[in-house]
């Protein structure tokens, strides 16, 4: 069975500073790739999503992703982070052998932005 | 385009009752995908409906069922509540199904608390 793994469960940065969230999956087969943003009081949005080709996919609002097949990595990333972007992160896996659309989630990051 | 919606938004109940969800799918999608959130973990995949018929399901007891109707909408119905049913059960409607590469839409959830 496919896991996710987000290692950083709290980040604090300030207004400008770079942003780098990381997400581990355990599956060896093909994948599609997710990162959810849930902002407070709101319900989860998707931010970015890796089906195939480009492995640096781009999203809303300045995010970007990288999928590295070989470390089994999709580290969310932003040069400059704004305080709008204060929110939970989730980094979500589809095993694309299982005929279905199931996704399987990371426990999250929250992200605090300081002014 | 009308998003996903979810009813009620908040429910109570007591241990051994029994609960429907309900759920509106988005404009369009003709697959429904629940999940259970506890506080601080991330969603955890229940089953999916791909056209009225179950097409997956994730670790949970039988006691959790449910239905997809002519209209692609949704329930959710749990048996026998149980103390650790308490959590923020979210529907996610897509377009395709069966590995479609469809990018899953959150409804708010429905906030269950069983005591």
């Amino acid at each position: 069975a496919q896991s996710v793994s987000q290692h950083n469960h709290h980040v604090i940065l300030s207004e400008a500073a770079s942003l780098e969230l990381g997400c581990n999956y355990s599956y060896g087969g093909t994948v599609n790739l997710f990162w959810y943003v849930q902002y407070p009081g709101q319900h989860l949005q998707l931010l970015l999503k890796y089906f195939s080709g480009d492995p640096l996919v781009k999203g809303i609002k300045g995010f970007e992703a990288e999928f590295i097949k070989s470390k089994f990595s999709f580290n969310l990333r932003k040069p400059s982070v704004q305080w709008s972007d204060t929110a939970e992160y989730f980094c979500a896996v589809n095993a694309l052998n299982f005929g279905n659309e199931k996704l399987t989630f990371g426990t999250g990051t929250r992200l605090t932005i300081i002014p | 385009e009308t998003g996903v919606t979810q009813s009620p938004t908040h429910l109570i109940k007591t241990r051994g009752q029994q609960v429907t969800l309900r759920c509106s799918s988005q404009s369009g999608h003709n697959t429904v995908s629940w999940y259970q959130q506890a506080l601080g973990q991330g969603p955890q995949f229940i089953f999916q409906y791909y056209r009225e018929e179950e097409n997956g399901r994730g670790n949970f007891p039988p006691r959790f069922s449910g239905l997809q109707f002519p209209n692609y909408s949704s329930e959710l119905n749990v048996n026998a509540l149980e103390l650790d049913d308490s959590a923020l059960y979210l529907c996610a409607s897509s377009l395709g199904g069966r590995g479609s590469n469809q990018p899953q839409h959150f409804g708010d959830g429905t906030r269950l608390s069983i005591l």
